[in-house]
């Protein structure tokens, strides 16, 4: 059991186009996700949080023009990379946490999401 | 706030040789304690987790003790395999911090050698 999957594994896109990375919890309700960025050989850099059904928290220096988070069900969050540029190529991971069933502070990470801009 | 400092890795050893990667955090509270690993190209794995003192977490060969005197959280396997290769990263959960965020170490490179 809990397993978050994302999509696409990976995506290579134009300079100026925007993409949209899915992540899904597939055998529980995720009451929170979380986006994470790293950056080769680095730690993971949060993001930013989201509740279902509300805004999400950015964290400083995060643009929440650029990296559009949506958490519209228990089951599906998204981020989409607005007007991407070279620099935002990344790997991009997210994960969930079932407040429900789980203890409040696990959490289950998806595979990430590899974008390269061109 | 809250950190977790890991040793900088990268970590190089022979196989069946011992590991040892140091973790020390800081906290307001009374955190649960993790420890994941990423292999290359793929998302974390959780591998273990202690959630109070004393207690050791342990998975696939590998331990961490929860020491709360010394603020540690310290990662051992007796005898390492080449599969072992991976990112190991060492994560707080603050429970009484009242948002649950987690925070990570920079994560520590285990290269094993046949």
């Amino acid at each position: 059991g809990a397993v978050v999957s994302q999509h696409p594994s990976r995506v290579i896109c134009k300079s100026g186009t925007s993409v949209k990375i899915e992540c899904r919890s597939l055998d529980f309700q995720a009451t929170t996700m979380f986006w994470y960025r790293q950056f080769p050989k680095q730690s993971l850099m949060l993001m930013a949080t989201s509740n279902e059904g509300s805004k999400a928290t950015y964290e400083q220096g995060v643009e929440k023009d650029k990296f559009l988070i949506n958490h519209a069900s228990l089951t599906l969050s998204t981020l989409t990379v607005t007007s991407a540029h070279p620099e935002d190529s990344s790997f991009y991971i997210c994960s969930a946490r079932d407040g429900v069933r789980s203890p409040s502070y696990e959490q289950y990470f998806g595979p990430g999401t590899r974008l390269t801009v061109t | 706030g809250d950190s977790v400092t890991q040793m900088e890795g990268p970590v190089t050893l022979s196989e069946e040789a011992c590991l040892t990667i140091n973790c020390t955090y800081t906290a307001t509270g009374y955190p649960s304690l993790f420890w994941y690993v990423q292999y290359p190209g793929e998302g974390l794995q959780l591998l273990l987790k202690a959630t109070k003192a004393d207690d050791k977490g342990s998975n696939k060969g590998f331990e961490a003790t929860y020491r709360k005197e010394t603020t540690s959280f310290h990662l051992e396997k007796g005898s390492v395999q080449v599969s072992d290769s991976a990112v190991y990263f060492c994560a707080l959960s603050d429970q009484t911090g009242g948002s649950y965020i987690p925070t990570f170490g920079r994560g520590t490179s285990l290269i094993v050698h046949p």
